[in-house]
């Protein structure tokens, strides 16, 4: 069984720049996560899809940040204009479902943004 | 809201010692606590979970941990440990009322030198 997909796995911008980043959950998998990850700190949640509704943002700073899952399979994240904050690596997770609670949750490999 | 505190952030041992990484958390209401690894450059694997019934959870690569409610902690220990197990180690709490919305504490560097 194929794991969670992310792409690309590296990904260096100048600042002010958009980019974007591609996550392919467990097949089978309706619950998927964004998290951001700083050097050297644990993951932190940005947004929860349950299918493709977005269930839980609050943390997402949406002012430049925006993520959509349109066909409740695959998710995009996105960043616009980049700044150099936003260094860090983005990872995507996904669960079978919701509940019951406690539910294992397997994460991608992450993306690893550099914005110079 | 909950929160975890992983009181170490860089433990170096050698290799066939023991190691108990530790993590303690807050929260209100009953939890569900996880340890995760991630090796360089990979995403988080799951290593354990305690969910209910015995507090000794034991998990893969010989790892176990223990829950202490009266001391919300939440250890993670193995008796020997090998090279192979240098890596970034996650205690994660869940909130019973909350689904599978996980938090992490900030992480612990397991460094086994030969």
């Amino acid at each position: 069984e194929a794991g969670v997909v992310q792409s690309p796995r590296y990904k260096i911008i100048e600042k002010k720049q958009p980019v974007a980043f591609w996550c392919n959950p467990i097949s089978g998998h309706n619950t998927l996560y964004w998290y951001l990850q700083n050097l050297g700190q644990g993951p932190e949640l940005l947004i929860r899809y349950e299918n493709e509704e977005a269930v839980d943002d609050s943390q997402l700073p949406k002012d430049r940040f925006s993520a959509e899952r349109l066909k409740g399979v695959d998710s995009t994240l996105k960043i616009q204009p980049a700044e150099l904050g936003d260094s860090a690596v983005y990872l995507c997770a996904s669960t079978a479902t919701p509940q019951p609670v406690g539910n294992e949750q397997f994460f991608g490999p992450g993306t690893r943004l550099t914005v110079l | 809201a909950q929160s975890v505190t992983q009181l170490d952030s860089q433990v170096p041992v050698f290799e066939e010692a023991p190691v108990e990484l530790r993590c303690n958390y807050s929260s209100s209401v009953s939890v569900y606590l996880f340890w995760y690894v991630q090796y360089p450059n990979q995403g988080l694997q799951l290593l354990l979970k305690y969910l209910s019934g015995s507090t000794l959870v034991k998990g893969i690569n010989g790892f176990e941990a223990e829950f202490n409610k009266s001391q919300t902690s939440f250890h993670l220990r193995k008796p020997s440990v090998h090279i192979s197990d240098t890596a970034e180690y996650f205690c994660a709490v869940s909130e019973n009322n909350a689904g599978n919305m996980l938090t992490f504490g900030g992480g612990t560097r397991l460094m086994v030198k030969p």
